[in-house]
């Protein structure tokens, strides 16, 4: 079965400091893996997806994200944090069953503090 | 981009009766739908897999009588929470994944569900 784990429910950080969301992965095959964010009440923006080809996944307002196949890891990172980025971010992974629906890790609420 | 139309974003009904949130995919053709739960604070609880002119596909301990979901074209599927309890309230999104299939999907805004 596919899953993601988000170990941590928290991160804070400080305006202007970089920020990593950590999200590792359990997956039998090939992983797609996948973030995305979401603002209280709104639906989920996606933000990056890693499907092959470089592990260093560039994805929209600046956020990235390494694949790590010997850490079985996929953390989101932001070289220097906007109080803006203060949201709540699911990893996903795509599942292989007939549905190939999207599992979600728990979710980390990240504050940027100004 | 793909876009995902979901309505509506919030309602309150009364206890008893029943409620429709619909999922539309603007721009591109849906074959596929995904209906998702989330309690506060919590993560995604896939709920089904709309599929267009079939069935849909319910997850373990989801009542499908409960939760009726219709995919009749390929840019509209329905959610409809049947005689409705307080316990239903809850946020409900939507996503979908075009034709192609290939890589991630787009989720609607999210339908705020009150049951009183």
């Amino acid at each position: 079965a596919q899953s993601v784990a988000q170990p941590e429910d928290q991160v804070n950080v400080a305006e202007g400091n970089p920020l990593t969301v950590k999200c590792t992965y359990s997956v039998s095959g090939n992983p797609y893996l996948f973030w995305y964010v979401q603002y209280p009440n709104r639906g989920l923006q996606f933000l990056l997806k890693y499907i092959t080809g470089d592990n260093l996944v560039k994805g929209s307002y600046g956020f990235e994200a390494e694949f790590n196949k010997s850490q079985t890891s996929f953390h989101l990172k932001k070289p220097s944090a906007l109080v803006s980025d203060s949201a709540l971010y699911f990893c996903a992974v795509r599942s292989w069953t007939n549905n190939n629906d999207m599992r979600f890790g728990a979710g980390t609420r990240l504050t940027v503090k100004p | 981009g793909a876009v995902v139309s979901q309505h509506p974003s919030w309602v309150i009904c009364k206890s008893g009766t029943s409620v429709k949130i619909e999922c539309r995919s603007l721009d591109f053709q849906a074959t596929t739908m995904f209906w998702y739960r989330q309690f506060p604070k919590q993560s995604l609880m896939l709920m089904a897999t709309s599929n267009e002119g079939s069935k849909a596909t319910y997850e373990q301990g989801v009542e499908k009588d409960k939760f009726l979901i219709n995919h009749a074209s390929l840019t509209l599927s329905t959610l409809t929470v049947t005689s409705a309890h307080p316990e239903d309230s809850s946020f409900y999104i939507c996503s979908a994944r075009d034709a192609a299939g290939v890589g991630g999907y787009t989720f609607g805004s999210g339908t705020r569900l009150t049951v009183v």
